[in-house]
């Protein structure tokens, strides 16, 4: 297996909701990555978890929540979010810190209305 | 600060043409280089990656090329086909570490003319 799988494929949450996104890996890698993209942008940053611990936090607001139940699967629970919030998100995994075979997810299109 | 940015927001070839993608980046300490390909409503598939004590690394259809004289990366793609029409980001690992991060540049679009 050699995918990032990414769930939902879309996502539309009023700005009450409390909702969550789901990735999965079955790679052994250890280092997974959640990351937003804006139309025409490039991916930006958001969680690094190495070995389970979250290691990177890049000032993401305190409404997106990650989680990382164990070293398949990474979580990022959505809470009061704000239409800006609307982009695509991006999980991705690699072997280690050092990004080799570094893998991305097909996303989750989030609408927040 | 540091950065990674491409020179040209658009490219346009003809099918069959080889095509040049131009990445330039800043941070001296990059020691891994990516290139993506992301196409509509995907997520960034990777191309080719290559590592700073290398200068050239082939894969299937596509080059990278690393010149870290002047901090410039480039993609090359022979024989451009219609399938090849997406977003290219390069990407570098900034300063190393197992914290370090992978910087995005801006993207260019490739579009290839029938």
């Amino acid at each position: 297996d050699t995918e990032v799988t990414q769930t939902p494929k879309h996502l539309v949450m009023g700005m009450t909701n409390k909702k969550s996104l789901k990735c999965e890996q079955h790679m052994g890698h250890r280092a997974m990555y959640w990351y937003k993209q804006k139309a025409k942008k490039p991916p930006e940053l958001m969680f690094v978890y190495s070995y389970e611990k979250l290691s990177i936090n890049e000032s993401v607001p305190s409404r997106f929540s990650p989680e990382c139940p164990n070293s398949s699967l990474l979580n990022l629970h959505l809470h009061a979010l704000q239409p800006e919030d609307s982009a695509l998100y991006l999980c991705a995994s690699s072997q280690d810190g050092r990004f080799y075979g570094y893998t991305f997810g097909s996303g989750t299109r989030l609408t927040v209305v | 600060g540091e950065s990674v940015g491409l020179h040209l927001p658009t490219l346009s070839v003809q099918e069959g043409d080889n095509s040049i993608i131009n990445c330039a980046y800043s941070n001296s300490a990059s020691d891994y280089f990516i290139w993506y390909k992301q196409e509509s409503g995907k997520g960034p598939q990777f191309i080719i990656d290559i590592r700073s004590n290398m200068d050239k690394r082939q894969g299937q259809r596509v080059t990278v090329l690393l010149n870290k004289t002047v901090k410039h990366l480039s993609l090359q793609i022979a024989a451009t086909q219609p399938g090849d029409s997406a977003v290219y980001f390069c990407a570098e690992n900034g300063s190393g570490g197992a914290n370090s991060k992978l910087t995005f540049g801006k993207g260019i679009t490739l579009s290839v003319r029938p």
